[in-house]
């Protein structure tokens, strides 16, 4: 079973429309849980940072995170076409960063 | 610009060849993360070295080593190659310290492999 599951999408939505990208993770004793977004195969930068459960919000993007039913969430509100990109969530466990597979995310003008 | 430094950005070579990827991390992190990315699997977990020594492997290949030297950088040194590890090499960098701080990675822009 992989750590981290995530529907790949793709996924594409109008202009100023709510996205919603969900992640399940498998072991409940993770705590750190990321958002990391990537832009046309570049590097991956950090766009979210939570620790064990609750929301977490900065700007347009909110964070939450579900231990109950170890599910991770990240919503993007008024989205913009420059939020164009591959949402991949994470967890840290065992030294190491476990990626879900990314979600493609295009929004349109 | 992240910090962490990778070359060469691209790379093509023919496959029984060896290659070696270089990263040098963000100023000041000890930690460094090597990850691969092709169009099926996603990013996958190869190695990390904290302050020159092994701590955690993932899927890394036999044909795969890394290392990281007392000056903090890291080489990916890819042997025997063949088409299937054709991919991106991600490296990463993290810093010290408990929440926000050792499990934070910061990534580089990646070095492209083909193998033809």
């Amino acid at each position: 079973q992989k750590e981290v599951e995530q529907d790949p999408g793709p996924l594409s939505v109008p202009e100023g429309a709510i996205v919603s990208l969900n992640c399940t993770y498998s072991n409940s004793a993770f705590q750190y849980f990321m958002w990391y977004r990537q832009y046309s195969r570049k590097g991956p930068e950090l766009l979210m940072y939570t620790y064990s459960s609750g929301n977490k919000e900065d700007g347009r993007f909110t964070a939450q995170v579900d231990k109950s039913s170890k599910y991770i969430s990240l919503f993007i509100r008024d989205s913009q076409p420059s939020d164009s990109a591959t949402y991949l969530c994470a967890t840290y466990n065992d030294y190491k960063l476990s990626f879900g597979a990314g979600t493609t995310v295009t929004v349109r003008a | 610009d992240s910090g962490v430094t990778q070359t060469p950005k691209h790379l093509i070579t023919a496959t029984g060849q060896r290659v070696t990827l270089r990263c040098s991390p963000r100023s000041g992190d000890l930690s460094v993360y090597w990850y691969q990315q092709s169009l099926d699997q996603g990013l996958q977990f190869l190695i990390q070295y904290y302050n020159g020594e092994e701590r955690a492997k993932g899927n890394i290949l036999e044909r795969f080593s890394a290392q990281q030297f007392p000056d903090l950088h890291s080489e990916l040194n890819l042997s025997s190659l063949e088409l299937g590890d054709s991919a991106l090499y991600f490296c990463a960098s993290s810093g010290t310290g408990g929440a926000g701080g050792a499990n934070v990675l910061t990534f580089g822009a990646g070095s492209r492999l083909t193998v033809l």
